[in-house]
């Protein structure tokens, strides 16, 4: 079993839609969240963090993480073909290595 | 934010040569970088975690000998593919961390061997 499980799509969804992109984790350690977002070919960008449990807003986006359930999530509202990408979810342990344990990503696609 | 850079962003070898790529934090200093592999299609991968002044330290399954990490001052980290074959072509991407949420990610090299 691996570590961090990511759907890896492809998602399809018509502009304007909400998204919801999700990840399930099984080591309880884990304390830092994050969600990337790449684009092909390129490096990954962060979009959200979220620190333990808890919700946080950023504009269109939202990060859920649900510790108790061992899963996160992502929503994106009033979706646009720009943002048709490929969603990571990242997670790391509170110590010093900063090594981060990635899903496999979900392809999302945003039609006009 | 601060940046990372790789060179180059694209490299085609012939199977048994070695390749060299480069890693540089543009604004900041960085004692620890990482390196990931990334297939088509699939997740990043991290192959090493490369520190400054000392032996990069390798996930399981990386062979060391093979993927030669040098981290020789704090902006600049070095991955060398030697001895490459078709199975190495691979999207190779470094990243700096910076804050405990955040690491900076190069761009990525994008490694064809024929």
């Amino acid at each position: 079993q691996k570590e961090v499980e990511q759907d890896p799509g492809p998602l399809s969804v018509p502009e304007g839609a909400i998204v919801s992109l999700n990840c399930t984790y099984s080591n309880s350690a884990f304390q830092y969240f994050m969600w990337y977002r790449q684009y092909s070919r390129k490096g990954p960008e962060l979009l959200m963090y979220t620190y333990s449990s808890g919700n946080k807003e950023d504009g269109r986006f939202t990060a859920q993480v649900d510790k108790s359930s061992k899963y996160i999530s992502l929503f994106i509202r009033d979706s646009q073909p720009s943002d048709s990408a490929t969603y990571l979810c990242a997670m790391r342990l509170m110590d010093s290595s900063y090594k981060l344990i990635f899903g496999s990503g979900t392809r999302l696609l945003v039609r006009p | 934010g601060a940046v990372v850079s790789q060179h180059p962003s694209w490299v085609i070898c012939k199977s048994g040569t070695s390749v060299k790529i480069e890693c540089r934090s543009l604004d900041f200093q960085a004692t620890t970088m990482f390196w990931y592999r990334q297939f088509p299609k699939q997740s990043l991968m991290l192959m090493a975690t490369s520190n400054e002044g000392s032996k990069a330290t390798y996930e399981q399954g990386v062979e060391k000998d093979k993927f030669l990490i040098n981290h020789a001052s704090l902006t600049l980290s070095t991955l060398t593919v030697t001895s490459a074959h078709p199975e190495d072509s691979s999207f190779y991407i470094c990243s700096a961390p910076g804050t405990p949420y955040e690491q900076y990610f190069g761009p990525g090299t994008r490694l064809t061997v024929t």
